[in-house]
């Protein structure tokens, strides 16, 4: 079965602090690391989608860089709008169904 | 907007009630799903369908029941609704091997 594992689960920056979370995962035969984020009341929202290790993808001040036990995302220069949680997620080779962590819950104060 | 759309957003049940949460999407995505998100314990997926008529449980699927008759649409059924089933329910779509997209949830509390 499929596992992911994020830490920390808690991340309290100061603004312009910039830092990293992790997303270990389990998967024989990984399809696609995703990430994705999720304010408070609301559904996720699609950030990213890894295929290989060594691949890389930014979005303003986020970056996800994959290996082939782990994900990052790192947050460069945080601003408080970027609180949120960020969830991490794996596909595995022969279905259609995301396997999820439990998030990082972000916290930017200004 | 483009996207997945739930009803209601709210809703509090008594023990042993019924109700069935309502999940639409018009994205022409075949596959769809119904996960329940509880504190610390990230998404758990409940029921999923790869195309209409198809369906197949999740991780957690005790308690709930699904059916599939058209492409857009995926309601989720919980019959004698338990104090266990308090959760936030969303439902996502998806094309083949993308980003799924989100509802913006369904908040029950069974007292």
């Amino acid at each position: 079965e499929d596992q992911v594992t994020q830490s920390p689960e808690a991340l309290r920056l100061q603004e312009g602090e910039s830092s990293s979370l992790n997303c270990s995962y389990t998967v024989s035969g990984l399809r696609g690391l995703f990430w994705y984020r999720q304010d408070p009341g609301k559904g996720p929202e699609f950030l990213f989608t890894l295929y290989s290790a060594g691949e890389e993808k930014e979005k303003e001040r986020l970056k996800a860089t994959l290996t082939k036990k782990e994900s990052f995302l790192h947050i460069t220069a945080p601003k408080p709008e970027d609180s949120a949680t960020y969830l991490c997620a794996v596909l595995g080779p022969n279905d259609y169904k995301l396997s999820f962590g439990a998030g990082t819950t972000v916290t930017v104060r200004a | 907007n483009a996207g997945v759309t739930q009803t209601p957003k709210f809703r509090i049940l008594k023990i042993g009630q019924s109700m069935t949460l309502q999940c639409a999407q018009d994205m022409n995505h075949n596959y769809m799903y119904w996960y329940r998100q509880d504190p610390g314990m990230g998404l758990k997926l409940i029921y999923y369908s790869v195309g209409a008529g198809i369906t197949d449980k999740g991780e957690v699927p005790n308690g709930y029941n699904v059916s599939r008759s058209t492409t857009e649409d995926f309601p989720l059924r919980l019959e004698l609704a338990a104090p266990s089933q308090t959760s936030v329910y969303f439902c996502a779509s998806s094309g083949q091997i993308n980003g799924y997209t989100f509802g913006s949830g369904t908040r029950l509390t069974v007292v």
